[in-house]
């Protein structure tokens, strides 16, 4: 079956820095990658989707790539703030299905 | 903006008892979702809906059941909680018109089952 893996050690950064995230899946490629931004307590937020024919997408300060010969994903916050703590978390969803699946996320703590 | 609610932030049930969880959207979304989030396994899918009265079985379904009566509400039912079903459940929803298919989640429900 499918499975993704996030790196499920926290990862701790100095404001201002690039916070780097990965995420790496099994078997095949998903259509669509997506990642989520949760806070302790809420629900998760959508942030930012990537086909599986693009490389690279950018919003604001976050960046995703997408490596589909190595079933990776990496995604960047610049210049980070403490704003930014929180969990983030990567999805996979495949053609014509409803079927998201989610990874555990990675928490990034960013101090000042 | 899309709004999902659920109906309690923080729930206890006893052991046996049936336990009701409700969610409501308010984009009239054709999709919605209820998951489970447990401590280092993500979310895991419990079942889904693309339309109102079907539904489909998710991941995990043992021990769950679900109601889909209305396009804006989705219940899932625990129909004899154990305390292995303690965990947070989260509802979302998502739109069939416009792929992919971004969920909209709600704040979710801690249940403890004691």
């Amino acid at each position: 079956s499918q499975k993704i893996e996030q790196n499920s050690e926290a990862l701790n950064i100095q404001e201002g820095k690039t916070a780097t995230l990965t995420c790496n899946y099994t078997n095949y490629s998903p259509a669509y990658l997506q990642w989520y931004r949760q806070d302790p307590g809420r629900g998760p937020v959508f942030l930012l989707l990537i086909r599986e024919n693009e490389k690279e997408k950018r919003k604001e300060r976050l960046k995703v790539t997408f490596d589909t010969t190595l079933k990776q994903s990496l995604f960047h916050i610049t210049a980070s703030q403490p704003a930014d703590s929180a969990t983030y978390l990567c999805a996979l969803e495949y053609t014509g299905g409803f079927k998201t699946i989610f990874g555990a996320g990675t928490r990034l703590f960013v101090k000042a | 903006d899309v709004k999902v609610t659920q109906s309690s932030r923080y729930l206890v049930k006893r052991t046996g008892e049936k336990v009701f969880l409700e969610c409501v959207q308010d984009m009239d979304h054709e999709n919605m979702f209820w998951y489970r989030q447990d401590p280092g396994l993500g979310l895991r899918l419990i079942y889904f809906s693309y339309d109102v009265k079907m539904k489909e079985k998710g991941d995990i379904p043992e021990g769950y059941s679900v109601s889909r009566e209305k396009k804006e509400r989705f219940s899932l039912i625990l129909e004899s909680a154990s305390t292995n079903q303690t965990s947070m459940y989260l509802c979302a929803s998502s739109s069939s018109d416009i792929t992919p298919y971004e969920q909209y989640f709600g704040p979710g429900t801690r249940l403890t089952v004691t």
